[in-house]
This record gives C-alpha cells, sequence and structure tokens, in this order.
C-alpha cells in the first residue's frame, strides 16, 4: 500500500516560514491535497492539486510537488497558523485515499 | 452552501454494529462526479480514510477494514450510510465525511467535511 511519510512536528517564530514535509514514492506524479485541522475541529482543505488554494484561504498557504516529496509552504506564519496539517492523496493502484500521519505546527 | 452532518449513536458496545449517516445538502450525489468519503480520526491520532462512494455508485474501502465496512447512499434523501460491524474499542474516534469530486479519473481533495460525531466503544 502507498505510505506518506510526515514529520510530527514542526516549529517556527511568528513571521517566519513554515515548510512542511510529505514524502512518498513518485508523489511528484500524483495530485497532493492538504488539510488544516485545528484542535476540535473539522480538517479544512487549504491546498488542493498540489499548488491551488481554495477560496478563503490566504495566500500565505503554498504547496509544491515533485519527485518523492511534496511540501506545504506558510510564509508569514501567525499564532493562528497553529493547528496539524494532513497531506492526502489518491493512490489509482490500490483505488484508496491515503493521508499522510500528520505534522504539528507550532508557533514559537 | 454545501454543509455535511454526521449522526449515529455515541456509544456502542464491543460486538455490536454501528450505523452512521451523513446527510447533506448543497450538493447532489446523483451529479456526475460527485462522491462522498468517510473518514476516522481516533483521539489524538490521525485521520483514516475508510470508504468512498461515487454519484455512479461505485464504492471503495480501505483494505484493513474492508470486511466489515458498507458504504450505502439514499440520493433521494441526500445521505450516505456506513455500516460498521464487530466494533471494538480501538474503533472509538470521531467519524467525518467529506465531499469529493471525481475528474479525470482521479478523486479530489475534500472541500467539505462535516462537524464529526464522536463514537466510544466500551462496555
Amino acid at each position: 500500500s502507498y505510505v506518506l511519510t510526515q514529520p510530527p512536528s514542526v516549529s517556527v517564530a511568528p513571521g517566519q516560514t513554515a515548510r512542511i514535509t510529505c514524502g512518498g514514492s513518485n508523489i511528484g506524479r500524483k495530485s497532493v491535497h492538504w488539510y488544516q485541522q485545528k484542535p476540535g475541529q473539522a480538517p479544512v482543505l487549504v491546498v488542493y492539486d498540489d499548488s491551488d488554494r481554495p477560496s478563503g484561504i490566504p495566500e500565505r498557504f503554498s504547496g509544491s510537488n515533485s519527485g518523492n516529496t511534496a511540501t506545504l509552504t506558510i510564509s508569514r506564519v501567525e499564532a493562528g497558523d497553529e493547528a496539524g496539517y494532513y497531506c492526502q492523496v489518491w493512490d489509482s493502484s490500490s483505488d484508496h485515499v491515503v493521508f499522510g500521519g500528520g505534522t504539528k505546527l507550532t508557533v514559537l | 452552501q454545501v454543509t455535511l452532518r454526521e449522526s449515529g449513536p455515541a456509544l456502542v458496545k464491543p460486538t455490536q454494529t454501528l450505523t452512521l449517516t451523513c446527510t447533506f445538502s448543497g450538493f447532489s450525489l446523483s451529479t456526475s462526479g460527485m462522491c462522498v468519503s468517510w473518514i476516522r480520526q481516533p483521539p489524538g491520532k490521525a485521520l483514516e480514510w475508510l470508504a468512498v462512494i461515487d454519484w455512479d455508485d461505485d464504492k471503495y474501502y480501505s483494505t484493513s477494514l474492508k470486511t466489515r465496512l458498507t458504504i450505502s447512499k439514499d440520493t433521494s434523501k441526500n445521505q450516505v450510510v456506513l455500516t460498521m460491524t464487530n466494533m471494538d474499542p480501538v474503533d472509538t474516534a470521531t467519524y467525518y465525511c467529506a465531499r469529493q469530486r471525481l475528474y479525470s479519473g482521479r478523486y479530489s481533495g475534500m472541500d467539505c467535511w462535516g462537524q464529526g460525531t464522536l463514537v466510544t466503544v466500551s462496555s
């Protein structure tokens, strides 16, 4: 089965740039989606199809995907960005939705 | 405006069957490309995908839970139902439903989620 690997935690100071990675075999050939989840809330889609943003998501959120790594980049990090972040793909070889293990972003 | 809402029992006993209903509005599961997935999240743990059903009634299940899951839809009621048999305390989790779309042979991101429903498995 297809596996997505995320770092358990990332820490960043306010105003700096946070980068959260999602590793998978040839993930660059897949469409990657990213979700933000704050405590006690449902996940929210923040980036889809590698680098597109749903309406209402700040431009500070961006994504890229190449080779074996996809990256969610959050520029000018704010305290309100502190949350869990999950990457997700559709694995067509198994007809499965696959989530990464999640990364907790801490704003110092 | 798209909304989804999960409903079902908050507490089930071990070995019982869980039935969850996702009631949605703002879209139709009879529209080409529309899909609904179920996802769960044990307390303090990661998201886990369970199953998806398409507008044309195609269904896919998590390999590890396939023998215990059944997903179905009632288009007239705008509902998707998930049943999970032989519940165990490790199945304690918040269960979510979410909308997806299928296009060009691939599934989109989940752009709308329900608020989730916590199911506890305990005797």
